[in-house]
């Protein structure tokens, strides 16, 4: 089946650095990517919709400037947390959509930002 | 506005038992997917099922099978003879349909923890 590859896994950086995390559709070109942040024992929230080509569309309360969010192929978004903060430690996990129709997720990233 | 309510927050059974998660959704779409994930500690999401507002039928898949019922605007899980690597956390999902598919952009449930014991 579909796969999406999402790296790094596992990422700890110091306060005020900025983390890329990568999301690529292995085996499929998806049009929209998506990406969530899920806090320890919440639930998945919906950042925001990326799709190739153009801008992103960022979900109420989600900082653009923050949260740069970059879909140059059909098969790579990347998230990048700028100016990463304690309080940006979480776990976010990227999707990707197979002809409108399968929705494959990432196996997610876990920030901590010291 | 789209909402997806799961009442359950921890579930604990012994293993063989079943067990059912509920998942109750507000929608205004007439067209909407509903789902299911599973996301074991390991944190990636395995998708279970994805079933359409016109499809009420109630499907079964090995131990699982799901209710859906739009009278009462619930698709519940039920996990017959329950294993310990059933142990995870369960996301029910619902996503707007356009253009003849899913947009896939979910609305998640806060999730039930499922602890089967041994």
């Amino acid at each position: 089946g579909a796969v999406v590859s999402q790296h790094p896994s596992r990422v700890i950086c110091k306060s005020g650095t900025s983390v890329k995390i990568e999301c690529r559709s292995l085996d499929f070109q998806a049009t929209t990517m998506f990406w969530y942040r899920q806090f320890p024992k919440q639930s998945l929230m919906l950042m925001a919709t990326s799709n190739e080509g153009s801008k992103a569309t960022y979900e109420q309360g989600v900082e653009k400037d923050k949260f740069l969010i970059n879909h140059a192929s059909l098969t790579l978004s990347t998230l990048t947390v700028t100016s990463a903060h304690p309080e940006d430690s979480s776990f976010y996990i990227c999707s990707a959509s197979l002809r409108n129709e399968k929705l494959f997720f990432g196996s997610g990233t876990q920030l901590s930002v010291l | 506005a789209q909402k997806v309510t799961q009442a359950q927050t921890e579930i604990s059974v012994v293993e063989k038992e079943d067990v059912t998660l509920d998942c109750v959704y507000e929608t205004r779409d007439t067209t909407y997917y509903l789902f299911w994930y599973k996301q074991p500690p390991s944190g990636e999401l395995v998708f279970l099922i994805r079933r359409n507002s016109f499809d009420e039928q109630n499907e079964i898949s090995g131990r699982y099978s799901w209710n859906f019922q739009k009278s009462t605007s619930s698709f519940n899980f039920t996990i017959t003879a329950s294993q310990v690597v059933d142990s995870a956390v369960y996301f029910c999902a619902l996503s707007e349909a356009r253009y003849g598919g899913a947009t896939n952009k979910l609305i998640f449930g806060t999730g039930t923890l499922l602890a089967v014991q041994p």
